[in-house]
C-alpha cells in the first residue's frame, strides 16, 4: 500500500512566522503535490514537483515555496505565515509510469492555523 | 482549461436509500475522471477511476460510477447508503498531456439519517 505522510496534523502559528510542512511517501513515486482546501473550493494545487530538485508552480503558488532534496520528501514553505494561508494542506504523490500513472496518493491533511 | 463542477454541495439521504452524486466536467479532449472521498479529519481516499473503456466504473465500498460523454458527466452512485458514507466526496480531472494535473470540484458533502 502506498503511504503518503505529513508531519502534523494540526499546526498554530503566529502571523510573520515562517513554517515548513513535511510530507513523506515510501513508494518512490517521482510525483510530489502540495493542495490547499478550503471550504466550496475543492483542492487547488500550490506547487508539484516531478523529481528531485525540481518544482513546478501550480495554480495558486503566491506566498509559498517548497523543496525537494530527496525522492521520498517535499516540504511546503510559508515564508511569513498570514491569516490568509489557514487552511488545510494535503500533499499527494504520484508513480509517474505505469498502469496507476495517472492516480494521486494523499496524505491526511494538515490543518494550519494563523493567528 | 479543464474544470469540474459539484453542483450539490450539501446532500442528506436516510440509511438504506439510493445515493447519486453529481459531477460535470469541461475537457477538450477524452479525461480522465476520478472519484475521491474524504471522512472527517482524514485525507482524500480514491474511490474508483475511469480512462477509457466500459464507461460504467466500479469502486471500493460498493460505489459505482458511469462516464457519460454526451452529458460531460461522471455521477457517482450507491444503491444502499451506510451511516459510515458521511463524507466530503470530490469528483476530478485529469488531463493526458505530460503534466497530468488534476482539477477537482469543490466538493459534495454527504450527510446520512438513522
Amino acid at each position: 500500500d502506498v503511504k503518503v505522510t505529513q508531519s502534523s496534523r494540526y499546526l498554530v502559528k503566529r502571523t510573520g512566522e515562517k513554517v515548513f510542512l513535511e510530507c513523506v511517501q515510501d513508494m518512490d513515486h517521482e510525483n510530489m503535490f502540495w493542495y490547499r482546501q478550503d471550504p466550496g473550493l475543492g483542492l487547488r494545487l500550490i506547487y508539484f514537483s516531478y523529481d528531485v530538485k525540481m518544482k513546478e508552480k501550480g495554480d495558486i503558488p503566491e506566498g509559498y515555496s517548497v523543496s525537494r532534496e530527496k525522492k521520498e520528501r517535499f516540504s511546503l514553505i510559508l515564508e511569513s505565515a498570514s491569516t490568509n494561508q489557514t487552511s488545510m494542506y494535503l500533499c499527494a504523490s504520484r508513480l509517474d509510469r505505469g498502469p496507476t500513472r495517472e492516480t494521486q496518493y494523499f496524505g491526511p491533511g494538515t490543518r494550519l492555523l494563523v493567528l | 482549461a479543464q474544470s469540474v463542477t459539484q453542483p450539490d454541495i450539501h446532500i442528506t439521504v436516510s440509511e438504506g436509500a439510493s445515493l447519486e452524486l453529481r459531477c460535470n466536467y469541461s475537457y477538450g479532449a477524452t479525461p480522465y475522471l476520478f472519484w475521491y472521498v474524504q471522512s472527517p479529519g482524514q485525507g482524500l481516499q480514491l474511490l474508483l477511476k475511469y480512462f477509457s473503456g466500459d464507461t460504467l466504473v466500479q469502486g471500493i465500498k460498493g460505489f459505482e460510477a458511469e462516464f457519460k460523454r454526451s452529458q460531460s458527466s461522471f455521477n457517482l452512485r450507491k444503491p444502499s447508503v451506510h451511516w459510515s458514507d458521511a463524507a466530503e466526496y470530490f469528483c476530478a480531472v485529469g488531463s493526458n498531456n505530460a503534466g497530468n494535473m488534476l482539477t477537482f470540484g469543490g466538493g459534495t458533502r454527504l450527510m446520512v439519517k438513522p
